[in-house]
């Protein structure tokens, strides 16, 4: 199966910060990656596909990029509403897709 | 607008079964595959199988394989997960989420709003 390492598991920054989160995968995957926000007591939602297209409604400040095994996610002017757990999913391997362990993010 | 609504919050003992429906409406059900996700508390999401919608075709994680079946019913635009032989690491969130079906790389769109399943004697 096809591994992802997130990194960091947890960080704390400022309204406004520059974020970045990235993804490890085990193998290369090309870029069939997302990225979802999942916020206490709610489903994940889709932030980014296929490694660097931001999903309709989703704020310009996110974006993503990479491909092959290491992909990043970076918020640029962090805002209140973007606390929660960032996960990264891989849609490479036919139909068996696994999620990274997660990026709790908090805002100081 | 799109929505999948889910079946509510299940107890059950250790050994039973569990069925949990999945109800779409908003889009044409049979243009996205339907895909099961559990999380335990704390913990990543875990895909757990998918169906095609349109032909009934299922495939499943090999964690799960032996204990879980997805159906579908075309007529009622919903999907139904039903996992068996629960135990206590099946206390866990369940959702249901959607993916166009055909294509490489299709992310989960849009999610359910998550089925509670406890397992406690």
């Amino acid at each position: 199966d096809i591994q992802l390492t997130q990194s960091p598991s947890f960080l704390s920054a400022s309204v406004g910060d520059r974020v970045t989160i990235t993804c490890r995968a085990s193998q290369g995957i090309s870029s069939f990656l997302a990225w979802y926000q999942q916020k206490p007591g709610k489903a994940p939602e889709l932030l980014i596909y296929d490694a660097s297209t931001l999903q309709s409604g989703v704020p310009s400040r996110f974006s993503g990029s990479g491909s092959g095994t290491e992909f990043t996610l970076t918020i640029t002017g962090l805002q209140p509403e973007d606390f929660g757990t960032y996960y990264c999913q891989q849609l490479n391997t036919y139909r068996m897709y696994t999620f990274g362990q997660g990026t709790k993010v908090e805002i100081k | 607008q799109v929505q999948l609504v889910q079946s509510g919050a299940e107890l059950k003992k250790p050994g039973a079964s569990v069925k949990v429906s999945c109800k779409t409406s908003g889009y044409t059900f049979t243009d996205y595959a339907i895909h099961w996700v559990r999380q335990a508390p704390g913990q990543r999401p875990e895909w757990m199988g998918w169906i095609n919608t349109g032909t009934g075709a299922t495939k499943f994680s090999q964690r799960f394989q032996g204990r879980v079946s997805i159906a579908r019913d075309k007529s009622a635009s919903t999907a139904y997960l039903e996992l068996s032989s629960l135990n206590s690491e099946d206390t866990a969130m369940f959702y249901c989420a959607r993916a166009l079906t055909y294509g490489s790389g299709k992310p989960f769109d849009y999610w359910g709003q998550g089925t509670l399943v406890t397992v406690s004697s």
